[in-house]
């Protein structure tokens, strides 16, 4: 079935790196994806992969797809209080109408 | 641009009354989308549209009915709200150029809350 698993709860030490794991299940999924959602508000796309690629790099943040294990990652370097957020892993199903599965989320608590 | 706005904010229902959301965005998206999230689980895709005047079903649509009269428009009712409605829903829009990465725009949410 159509499923989308992440670890729900993540601590850092400011300015450590953190990352943010997540499983998911289809392999035709054409692109994966990141959202941010601050405490209150929507989510926000915070970045994107295309399933063609392994890596992709923007400014502190990193995504690794590894296209066997179904496995994406996102790593922030030097993370700030401000990063403190609950991250969303969705796929992108091929085809459709753009349907998005997302996880549970994953709640990063950032800490001095 | 104001993006997604959504509708009330917050809202507290008794079991068997209705009401309507609405969500409107300014950004001549073709889709939209109604979300519902619960504690510890993912978004669930309740409704959605593709373009004005048609709507279809998502994941979890019992209970919950859409319309799309206007592009920039889409509503969700709730005929005969339950303990079961108590969420967070979320409108999305989106500009589907298919191969795209095709970002969904989130509206801040609203809180209900069936007693």
């Amino acid at each position: 079935g159509e499923d989308v698993e992440q670890s729900l709860f993540l601590s850092v030490r400011e300015g450590d790196s953190s990352v943010i794991n997540c499983t998911y299940t289809d392999s035709s999924s054409t692109y994966l994806y990141w959202y941010k959602q601050e405490p209150g508000a929507g989510l926000q796309l915070l970045t994107y992969i295309f399933s063609n690629m392994d890596m992709k790099q923007d400014q502190r943040l990193t995504v690794l797809l590894n296209k066997k294990d179904k496995h994406l990652s996102l790593r922030i370097a030097d993370t700030q209080t401000g990063d403190s957020a609950i991250y969303f892993c969705a796929e992108r199903f091929s085809g459709g109408y753009n349907k998005l599965i997302f996880g549970a989320g994953t709640r990063l608590a950032v800490h001095p | 641009n104001a993006g997604v706005t959504q509708t009330p904010k917050f809202r507290v229902l008794k079991t068997g009354q209705s009401m309507t959301l609405l969500c409107a965005q300014d950004m001549n998206h073709e889709y939209m989308y109604w979300y519902r999230q619960d504690p510890g689980m993912g978004l669930r895709l309740i409704h959605y549209s593709v373009g004005e005047g048609t709507t279809a079903k998502g994941e979890v649509p019992d209970g919950y009915n859409v319309s799309r009269l206007k592009k920039q428009n889409f509503l969700l009712g709730l005929e005969s709200a339950a303990p079961s409605q108590t969420s967070v829903y979320f409108c999305a829009s989106s500009n589907e150029r298919g191969r795209s990465y095709n970002e969904q725009f989130f509206g801040p949410g609203t809180r209900l809350t069936v007693l």
